[in-house]
């Protein structure tokens, strides 16, 4: 079974430029979240995807968007790359409907802006 | 408003010792879930263990187990006999069901380092 799965796994963008980064959950999850964790520091939340809706929001500027596919998998967009949008970006799937909301996190995507 | 605290910011041990990590929340929800996770220097967040809010018993599962206070908006985390394989860093995370999503708020976590 085929946990969560992230790509690419390093990316190198120049500040300005846009960036997407891919998901796809854990067989059987149908939620999906991002985070953004700076170096040091712990996940912070980025937005949610349900039903290829985004369902709820973390404080991050309209640069940061996403979608969700029909088939569960979704992807992060940033525009407008800042320095201060280098950390590691990780996708987590779940399947809150259950009785145990755990969710279970890919191995990231490493963004470095120069 | 919601938050975790992991005060220590990194903790070394001999292989073999017990170490206890701490994490202290903060929460108006009456229903939420605790966790623990481990992030190894690949990157990827590996689930622990899961505590929710109505069930303050403590448990041992093998190695790990787990001290869940209400009363001092605690959960600890212990290891047992480390190994150096241990050595990470460990998120306490909190979860709110009311928000019907469960996003996670992380601490900033404690790097256990296992000296052989």
């Amino acid at each position: 079974d085929a946990g969560v799965t992230q790509s690419p796994t390093h990316l190198i963008k120049t500040r300005g430029q846009q960036v997407t980064l891919r998901c796809s959950p854990k067989s059987g999850h149908d939620t999906v979240s991002w985070y953004q964790q700076a170096l040091g520091q712990g996940p912070q939340f980025i937005f949610q995807y349900y039903e290829e809706e985004e369902r709820q929001r973390g404080n991050f500027p309209d640069r940061f968007s996403g979608h969700q596919f029909p088939n569960y998998s979704s992807e992060l967009n940033v525009n407008a790359l800042l320095l201060g949008d280098s950390a590691l970006y990780l996708c987590a799937s779940s399947f809150p409907t259950g009785p145990y909301p755990e969710a279970f996190f890919g191995q990231g995507t490493r963004l470095t802006v120069v | 408003a919601q938050k975790v605290t992991q005060a220590q910011t990194e903790i070394s041990v001999v292989e073999k010792e017990d170490v206890t990590l701490d994490c202290v929340y903060e929460t108006r929800d009456t229903t939420y879930y605790l966790f623990w996770y481990k992030q190894p220097p690949s990157g990827e967040l590996v689930f622990l263990i899961r505590r929710n809010s109505f069930d303050e018993q403590n448990e041992i599962s093998g190695r790990y187990s787990w001290n869940f206070q209400k009363s001092t908006s605690s959960f600890n985390f212990t290891i047992t006999a480390s190994q150096v394989v241990d050595s990470a860093v460990y998120f306490c995370a909190l979860s709110e069901a009311d928000s019907g999503t469960y996003k996670y708020i992380f601490g900033t976590g404690t790097r256990l380092k296992v000296l052989a």
